[in-house]
């Protein structure tokens, strides 16, 4: 069974607004990673969150953790059309083997 | 440059005829996974490997075959492929930290399977 869920599915917005994606799993975990997939391609680490961080920083990204509600939020600011692509969260479980991926939120990015 | 690479990209094959899938990293990363990944169903892990001669099932092994003889290749073996497992296949590999690591996974381009 899928451990993350996302929401929401899919998501169109306007270059320079900003795109927010959440993201709930099911067990406790070490640390939540985002990922981002454009259509069809391998998928590519976006950053990565620790079960004992609240918020982190990567350029444009902002990832917030609440482990009370089990879910995460990627946040992406001043959109750009290039980053039209699905973004997945994923956890890693039973000591590190298993990894679960969310169903992915489609982030469109209209110019 | 640091890859994952997986061949082929492309294959189109008939029910029951075995086919391989391979896969390689040059960066000498123990942990190495496949996944599968089916529109509305996401990606799900079908086999993972920790180290050399370890590998354990994922969610969906039912159909696959692995194997890890060495630490560099991480085949996915179909025995008798069948329509079910059309789909496309994405192999990945990342360093083993003990303890929680940095689980950063790194991705091959995939390979697109189609099985008539």
């Amino acid at each position: 069974s899928q451990q993350g869920e996302e929401d929401p599915q899919a998501l169109s917005i306007q270059e320079g607004e900003n795109a927010t994606m959440n993201c709930s799993y099911k067990t406790s975990i070490n640390n939540l990673q985002w990922y981002r997939q454009n259509s069809g391609r391998g998928l590519v680490h976006l950053i990565l969150i620790r079960s004992n961080e609240r918020e982190k920083h990567s350029g444009r990204l902002r990832v917030t953790l609440d482990t009370s509600k089990k879910s995460s939020s990627l946040l992406i600011t001043a959109s750009r059309a290039a980053d039209t692509a699905s973004y997945f969260c994923a956890t890693f479980y039973n000591q590190g083997g298993k990894l679960i991926f969310g169903q992915g939120t489609e982030l469109s990015v209209k110019p | 440059e640091a890859q994952v690479t997986q061949n082929p990209r492309y294959l189109i094959t008939v029910t029951g005829k075995k086919l391989t899938v391979t896969c390689s990293q040059n960066m000498n990363h123990e942990y190495m996974s496949w996944y599968r990944q089916d529109p509305g169903l996401g990606l799900r892990q079908i086999y993972y490997s920790m180290n050399v001669e370890v590998t354990d099932k994922g969610d969906v092994p039912e159909g696959y075959k692995v194997s890890r003889k060495e630490k560099r290749n991480f085949p996915l073996i179909l025995e008798s492929p069948s329509p079910n497992q059309t789909s496309l296949y994405f192999c990945a590999s990342r360093p083993t930290r003990q303890g929680r690591g940095t689980d950063t996974q790194y991705f091959g381009p995939g390979t697109r399977l189609t099985v008539l």
